[in-house]
């Protein structure tokens, strides 16, 4: 089954403006991620969090995970023209199944 | 669908020895694959972007010479862990960007390889 479907699909933004994506699944998890990729790169990973924590923080990222709605949420603060990418959820299993991503931009 | 195949799925060795992972797209060509590690009950980390016919980029922190990666061809990428030690014991995952399809930049995963050092 597919794990992590983001939303929306594509967003642009002032920057400075804060940007926030969300990410839903399927089926129970001990731990949800969130990384970005920059065209042609590689996953970098953003933050995890796991199943017991209900809100993370680090930097100008903010996370959320509501398990009984089986979602999460990414909130950019302040954003920057760098900021520009796409960002996708995955979930623990075993193979790894990222959606579609939201591809973010950020207008300077 | 694209397909990434890894070989071998589970490797053990002793400490000292090296191990060689290979990561291979099966009906595509990939100028660009990506090596990760996980640790258990953690996230994918990057260590390298292999370019075929050019020299890996890798990670701060990641060390080329522990790590050697080989792009040989448009289909196969290698992965050798050399004088491997405990604390390399990882799941080596792999991924390749299909650049002939309308999303050149999604990333196809294989299956990973478990690594664990004696």
């Amino acid at each position: 089954s597919q794990q992590g479907e983001e939303d929306p699909q594509a967003l642009s933004i002032q920057e400075g403006e804060n940007a926030t994506m969300n990410c839903s699944y399927k089926t129970s998890i001990n731990n949800l991620q969130w990384y970005r990729q920059n065209s042609g790169r590689g996953l970098v990973h953003l933050i995890l969090i796991r199943s017991n924590e209900r809100e993370k923080h680090s930097g100008r990222l903010r996370v959320t995970l509501d398990t009984s709605k089986k979602s999460s949420s990414l909130l950019i603060t302040a954003s920057r023209a760098a900021d520009t990418a796409s960002y996708f959820c995955a979930t623990d299993v075993h193979q790894f199944y990222f959606g579609t991503g939201t591809s973010l931009t950020v207008i300077p | 669908g694209a397909v990434v195949s890894q070989h071998p799925s589970w490797v053990i060795c002793k400490s000292g020895t090296s191990v060689k992972i290979e990561c291979r797209s099966l009906d595509f060509q990939a100028t660009t694959m990506f090596w990760y590690r996980q640790f258990p009950k953690q996230s994918l980390m990057l260590m390298a972007t292999s370019n075929e016919g050019s020299k890996a980029t890798y990670e701060q922190g990641v060390e080329k010479d522990k790590f050697l990666i080989n792009h040989a061809s448009l289909t196969l990428s290698t992965l050798t862990v050399t004088s491997a030690h405990p604390e390399d014991s990882s799941f080596y995952i792999c991924s390749a960007l299909d650049p002939g399809t309308r999303s050149p930049d999604t990333q196809y995963f294989g299956p990973g390889t478990r690594l664990t050092v004696l």
